[in-house]
């Protein structure tokens, strides 16, 4: 069945750019959405953004202009940008297919186990 | 954005006990709703989706209803591995939106 890694820093320096990525297996990452969601260390979960595997992509507004999310189909991977980080940036991150059916609704199934990227000099 | 509120944030329970969560969506979203189980340390896990639907795989004790603004995850029969954390998730529009989270407690 598909499984999700994320992978990248564990810690990034206020200001600089956070990145991750997402490898997506047993699965190809064409023909579905992908999703990444964070979740600050005891808090509740918030919806970064989304992307197709053709590179178009909608971003939550409370950070559009800070994210960036792409893809790289050759490796089955999609990738997390967000720049200007700080302290409040600090949670873990997941990645997330997101499932789109035309006639039962969207979710997101399955997770990846999750990163957590602090932010900290 | 919509507003997600979910009730109660927290509650206490025993083995068997029926559990029954509300969420409510700050306008109508349809039946675009699902429901997510997170257990300390561990990415969330899709239970319900489109309300109703049971995703393959869950225990049948799960189950989802509610339309337009008003939700329920009902646990018929609460068992051990069922003590976590439940989470809305409105998938109506964007930005998609959780709610802030109930915690099923021993009681």
């Amino acid at each position: 069945q598909v499984q999700l890694q994320e992978s990248g820093p564990g810690l990034v320096k206020p200001s600089e750019t956070l990145v991750l990525t997402c490898t997506v297996s047993g699965g190809s990452i064409s023909s579905y959405y992908w999703s990444w969601i964070r979740q600050p260390p005891g808090k509740g979960l918030e919806w970064i953004g989304y992307m197709y595997y053709t590179g178009s992509t909608t971003y939550n507004p409370s950070l559009k202009s800070r994210v960036t999310i792409s893809v790289d189909t050759s490796k089955n991977q999609f990738s997390l940008k967000l720049s200007s980080v700080t302290a409040a940036d600090t949670a873990v991150y997941y990645c997330a297919r997101h499932v789109a059916a035309v006639d039962s609704g969207d979710y997101l199934d399955p997770w990846g186990q999750g990163t957590l990227v602090t932010v900290s000099s | 954005a919509i507003q997600m509120t979910q009730s109660p944030s927290s509650l206490s329970a025993s083995v068997g006990d029926r559990v029954t969560i509300t969420c409510r969506a700050s306008q109508g979203i349809r039946n675009d709703l699902g429901w997510y189980q997170q257990k300390p340390g561990r990415a969330p896990k899709l239970l319900i989706y489109a309300a109703s639907r049971l995703q393959s795989g869950v225990p049948s004790r799960f189950s989802g209803s509610g339309s337009g603004t008003d939700f329920t995850l009902t646990i018929s029969s609460l068992q051990p591995e069922d003590f976590a954390t439940y989470y809305c998730l409105q998938d109506y529009n964007f930005p998609w939106t959780f709610g802030q989270g109930t915690k099923v407690e021993f009681k």
